[in-house]
């Protein structure tokens, strides 16, 4: 079964305006967290954001958000005002179980190309 | 800003072929990670190192794959004889210590791998 599943290959926003971008999540462990990564063209990632499991607020990073609904499984990105350079793969990942032994393991999702428009 | 560093960017080799990715970590950082993306596919684990060993290892690290931290501050890959399905983006990741449990990886800018 797939820990982390995004359901959107691909997207197209108009710049300026906001895009979420799903992510679900399949673990039994209490505590885990989630990430979300940008790969431009260039190919290097770049991380954006983190929510753990048991933090009680969204996390937000400047125009990125994180919408985390836990009973549902959901981490959804939420970018805002979009902008041009915005266009890349997005990755969600996740690392379970959030303890000290387990190191920092990710597993990630397949990713969801976004393209802006101008 | 502090950041992973790898060479090559990119090699092409022949199959059969023993290959060395070479990798910088963070200075400071204790755990170090390899992870391999065939073009168009996910992200996928490897290999983690932690205090001069492996800590966790995936299935698709077999016999043919090594790591070592030769010198304190490089760490490498080495594939013993390449195949065709080991054409990826290979990418280094660091990270603080455990007690950061947040867990921040931080990843190099890849090494694409050709095999021919």
């Amino acid at each position: 079964a797939q820990k982390i599943t995004q359901t959107q290959p691909g997207m197209f926003v108009q710049e300026k305006e906001a895009v979420t971008l799903d992510c679900t999540y399949d673990t039994s462990d209490p505590s885990y967290g989630l990430f979300w990564y940008k790969q431009p063209s260039s190919g290097e990632m770049i991380f954006l954001i983190y929510q753990g499991s048991y933090d009680q607020q969204n996390a937000t990073e400047g125009r990125y958000s994180l919408n985390f609904q836990k009973a549902r499984k959901s981490a959804n990105l939420v970018i805002s005002a979009s902008q041009l350079g915005d266009s890349a793969m997005y990755f969600c990942a996740m690392r379970e179980p959030l303890i000290k032994a387990a190191g920092n393991k990710l597993t990630f999702g397949g990713g969801t190309r976004v393209l802006v428009k101008p | 800003e502090p950041e992973v560093t790898q060479t090559p960017s990119h090699q092409v080799t022949q199959m059969g072929q023993e290959v060395i990715l070479r990798c910088v970590p963070i200075s400071n950082h204790l755990y170090f990670y390899w992870y391999r993306q065939i073009l168009g596919q996910k992200v996928e684990f490897l290999v983690s190192f932690y205090n001069n060993e492996i800590s966790e290892k995936s299935e698709i690290f077999d016999d043919q794959f090594s790591v070592e931290r030769p010198d304190g501050s490089n760490f490498t890959l080495k594939i013993r004889s390449t195949k065709l399905e080991d054409s990826a983006m290979y990418f280094c990741a660091s990270s603080e210590t455990r007690e950061r449990v947040t867990g921040e990886l931080f990843f190099g800018e890849g090494s694409r791998l050709t095999v021919l």
